[in-house]
């Protein structure tokens, strides 16, 4: 079974720019979940989604969003980029998320210059 | 709010050595508890997992148990490998998302 697919894998773009990242869940899965990971703050929760529904969100400013299709992948956006913004984005998909096993994706390296 | 706190690294150890990364947690009600691991380029991989108070998680020879009296879910392996050699992230999960560690960077040497 295919795993969690993550595109594109690095990416660099300029300060002031906007991003989009995407994930594709495995099959069948309904939970997507997004985590920022740097070397001072580690790995942060972004938000998560289920069935099209942001249930949870983490602590960033709204210039970070996303959203999930009916397909259940997700895309996640960030806007204005900032140079703290530089980051691995991982995603990770899940049943039906709280308590069930999160599988996560290799993540999306972003670089902002 | 929970958190979750680990002991920094990076710990070096010899192969076939015993493996130690404490982990203890703060938290309101009972959430699961997990341990990932993190090779290099790339995502993160469940390790093992606990999911009420004296459960033991185990896998690929590590075990980690649920301590709600210490709050602590400390990682252990008997004899580590040089195929160990990553990064360990202690996590609870209370709701909808996963709250990680710091991580504890694990070096093997052969």
């Amino acid at each position: 079974k295919a795993g969690v697919t993550q595109t594109p894998r690095y990416l660099i773009k300029t300060r002031g720019q906007q991003v989009t990242l995407s994930c594709s869940p495995i099959s069948g899965h309904r939970s997507v979940s997004w985590y920022q990971q740097t070397p001072g703050q580690g790995l942060q929760f972004l938000f998560e989604y289920f069935s099209e529904t942001q249930r949870n969100k983490g602590n960033f400013p709204g210039r970070f969003s996303g959203r999930q299709f009916s397909n259940s992948r997700s895309e996640m956006n960030v806007s204005t980029l900032e140079l703290g913004d530089s980051a691995l984005y991982l995603c990770a998909s899940s049943l039906q998320g709280y308590n069930t096993e999160a599988f996560f994706g290799q993540g999306t390296r972003l670089t902002v210059v | 709010g929970d958190s979750v706190t680990q002991m920094e690294g990076p710990v070096t150890l010899s192969e076939e050595a015993f493996l130690t990364i404490n982990c203890t947690y703060t938290a309101t009600g009972y959430p699961s508890l997990f341990w990932y691991v993190q090779y290099p380029g790339e995502g993160l991989q469940l390790l093992l997992k606990a999911t009420k108070a004296d459960d033991k998680g185990s896998n690929k020879g590590f075990e980690a148990t649920y301590r709600k009296e210490t709050t602590s879910f400390h990682l252990e392996k008997g004899s580590v490998q040089v195929s160990d050699s990553a990064v360990y992230f202690c996590a609870l999960s209370p709701d909808d998302k996963i709250i990680f560690g710091k991580g504890t960077r694990l070096h093997i040497l052969p």
